[in-house]
């Protein structure tokens, strides 16, 4: 398996574009998360699914955020519009629960900086 | 606010000493679990410990748990300089489903 795939690695964008992640979970995990990292944050969950359907997004900071998972194989995450404080590595990781002895598994990461 | 709070936020050891980092937390867990972060990377699974464990060793790591205390520390023997990263806490809290929380981090250089 090539692991948590996560696209693009890196974006820049202007103030008030539309940015669009997009990840592809482990085969068969049930559980994908996305966490957004900064310095003054540290990783902070921002939405989690539970085979496909959104279960808690009250990390989600703004309207302005939204998530959706169409399939067991794909997700995305957009902000619109985006701002520079949205300026962060956002990480998608999935899971088949957290009672096996794998935990999560992380994607690379995108790191957006929103100018 | 975080679950888990790391301890020291950034340690500096020479290759070949232990290096000891601590994780504090503040509700009854399910599990603890450590993360390891190259710079640039995700972050990579390493171990996991159930709230009924006490110690736990997969290769140099050796990871305890005091549910007493509501801590646990991680301990890597004969470090590397490859070991440099940051290491990661994450809780499975009894009343937060299958959610990870995860503490701020410890930031390890390994000095060759």
């Amino acid at each position: 398996d090539a692991g948590v795939i996560q696209s693009p690695r890196h974006e820049v964008t202007e103030m008030g574009q539309e940015v669009t992640l997009r990840c592809k979970p482990i085969s068969g995990h049930n559980s994908l998360f996305w966490y957004r990292q900064t310095m003054m944050r540290g990783l902070e969950l921002l939405i989690y699914f539970n085979n496909n359907v959104p279960i808690d997004d009250s990390g989600m900071p703004e309207d302005r955020f939204s998530a959706k998972m169409p399939n067991a194989s794909f997700s995305t995450l957009k902000i619109q519009p985006s701002e520079p404080r949205d300026s962060a590595v956002y990480f998608c990781a999935s899971s088949l629960g957290t009672s096996g002895p794998s935990g999560y598994t992380f994607g690379s990461g995108t790191r957006l900086t929103v100018v | 606010s975080q679950q888990g709070e790391e301890d020291p936020q950034a340690l500096s050891i020479q290759e070949g000493e232990n290096a000891t980092m601590n994780c504090s937390y503040k509700t009854s867990i399910n599990n603890l679990q450590w993360y390891r972060q190259n710079s640039g990377r995700g972050l990579v699974h390493l171990i996991l410990i159930r709230s009924n464990e006490r110690e736990k060793h997969s290769g140099r790591l050796r990871v305890t748990l005091d549910t007493s205390k509501k801590s646990s520390s991680l301990l890597i023997t004969a470090s590397r300089a490859a070991d440099t990263a940051s290491y990661f806490c994450a809780t499975d809290a009894d009343n937060a489903g299958n959610m990870l929380t995860f503490g701020g981090g410890t930031r390890l250089m390994v000095k060759p």
